[in-house]
């Protein structure tokens, strides 16, 4: 069965480093992979997403992220992070060989951002 | 352009009562999607639907119902509810249903079952 697991509840980060938050997958077929933001009392807001082709994908507010196939791998990354930032972020993955018409996609259990001024 | 919107945002019920969840999103948008957001636990499948007048089950669908009369609105029902239906319930919409195609989530429902 597809999974996804986010392995850090919280990242600690100082306001102007490099940050990254950790996601692996398991799925049996190709993977398609989504990164997704909630911001306090808010709903969740689309990041960016890996489909196929390069394995760098870049998306909203600066973020990027790095799809690694062997790793089974896909990492949200950004080069300097800002307060504004912190958030709660989940990563989620939806399998290519799912053969239903469900659309369905696997969340993490989320992983809490928190930039220090 | 609302996008996904959810009414109530936020609702005290006592155990056995019941209640209808309302989203509407305004973006023509086929699928249509409940989820219920627990601590440590992600998002989680409740029911979901791929068009006007249909609705499927989910990962978590019991204790819910759901309806889609309207393409633009998709109704959570609770008929009794218990204390373990407290939780953030949060709607989403896609345009279609391929493996590529990105959710869109309204601001959630917060609801507390006493």
């Amino acid at each position: 069965a597809q999974s996804v697991a986010q392995p850090e509840d919280q990242v600690n980060v100082a306001e102007g480093n490099p940050l990254t938050v950790k996601c692996t997958y398991s799925v049996s077929g190709n993977p398609y992979l989504f990164w997704y933001v909630q911001y306090p009392n808010r709903g969740l807001q689309f990041l960016l997403k890996y489909i196929t082709g390069d394995n760098l994908v870049k998306g909203s507010y600066g973020f990027e992220a790095e799809f690694n196939k062997s790793q089974t791998s896909f990492h949200l990354k950004k080069p300097s992070a800002l307060v504004s930032d912190s958030a709660l972020y989940f990563c989620a993955v939806r399998d290519g060989n799912y053969g239903g018409a469900t659309n369905k996609l696997i969340f993490g259990t989320g992983t809490l951002l928190a930039v220090q001024p | 352009n609302a996008g996904v919107t959810q009414t109530p945002k936020f609702r005290v019920l006592k155990t056995g009562q019941s209640m209808t969840l309302l989203c509407a999103q305004d973006m023509n948008h086929e699928y249509m999607y409940w989820y219920r957001q627990d601590p440590g636990m992600g998002l989680r499948l409740i029911h979901y639907s791929v068009g006007e007048g249909t609705t499927a089950k989910g990962e978590v669908p019991d204790g819910y119902n759901v309806s889609r009369l309207k393409k633009q609105n998709f109704l959570l029902g609770l008929e009794s509810a218990a204390p373990s239906q407290t939780s953030v319930y949060f709607c989403a919409s896609s345009y279609g249903g391929t493996r590529t195609e990105t959710q869109y989530f309204g601001p959630g429902t917060r609801l507390l079952v006493l």
